[in-house]
């Protein structure tokens, strides 16, 4: 059984603070790794992806992934309060049918 | 504009009756996905097709049915037999592939009175 594992949170940090949000996965496998960002009541929506160990930065969003530790982690940098949102981690793998396993998402809360 | 749409955005549905979701893309993507989200859970994914004319159960399918005829459109019917159907229903779409990332539709919220 593939597994994703976030904390649910909340996770408050004041504006123009950093949020570090953090994913584990239990498939040595994997091989590509998403963000997705959901405000409540409103569907998921791609913010980063990453398929190779290190960092990626895309604007404010840092994706980092540490394949050995079965890790992967998105920073944002001065968050705003329209950060405000739930954020999912989907993990990818090589085998089988490509269908991604979602974690079930850490609520970040920024606070003015 | 590419995008995936979904209908209706709220739908009311008795208990015994079947109702169908509608799900289209324009996005020229072969595969298509069929989650459920329940209140604070994650996305649990109900059927998924891979190309026209072909479908496979998700993790739980029990209740529901796809059909896959054109490649753009997927629509999902929750039966009677679903007996907790009341859930936000998410559709997605993407290339297979280890760089196909999903993309998702607006939803659709389901409530059985």
């Amino acid at each position: 059984q593939k597994e994703v594992e976030q904390n649910s949170g909340p996770l408050s940090v004041p504006e123009g603070a950093i949020a570090s949000l953090n994913c584990t996965y239990s498939d040595r496998v994997s091989q590509s790794f998403f963000w997705y960002r959901q405000y409540s009541g409103k569907s998921p929506e791609l913010i980063m992806s990453i398929y190779s160990n290190g960092d990626k930065e895309d604007g404010r969003f840092t994706a980092q992934l540490n394949k050995a530790s079965q890790y992967v982690s998105l920073l944002i940098r001065d968050s705003q309060p329209s950060d405000s949102a739930t954020y999912l981690c989907a993990v990818q793998s090589s085998g089988g049918s490509y269908i991604p396993t979602f974690g079930r998402g850490t609520s970040l809360i920024v606070h003015p | 504009d590419g995008g995936i749409t979904q209908s209706p955005k709220y739908l009311f549905r008795k208990e015994g009756q079947n109702v169908t979701l509608s799900c289209e893309q324009n996005l020229n993507h072969d595969a298509m996905y069929w989650y459920r989200q329940d209140p604070g859970q994650g996305l649990r994914l109900i059927y998924y097709s891979q190309i026209v004319n072909d479908f496979q159960k998700g993790d739980i399918a029990e209740g529901y049915s796809v059909s896959r005829e054109k490649k753009e459109s997927f629509p999902l019917t929750v039966t009677s037999a679903q007996k907790n159907p009341t859930a936000f229903y998410l559709c997605a779409s993407s290339n297979p592939g280890l760089s196909g990332e999903q993309f998702f539709g607006p939803g659709t919220r389901l409530t059985v009175l």
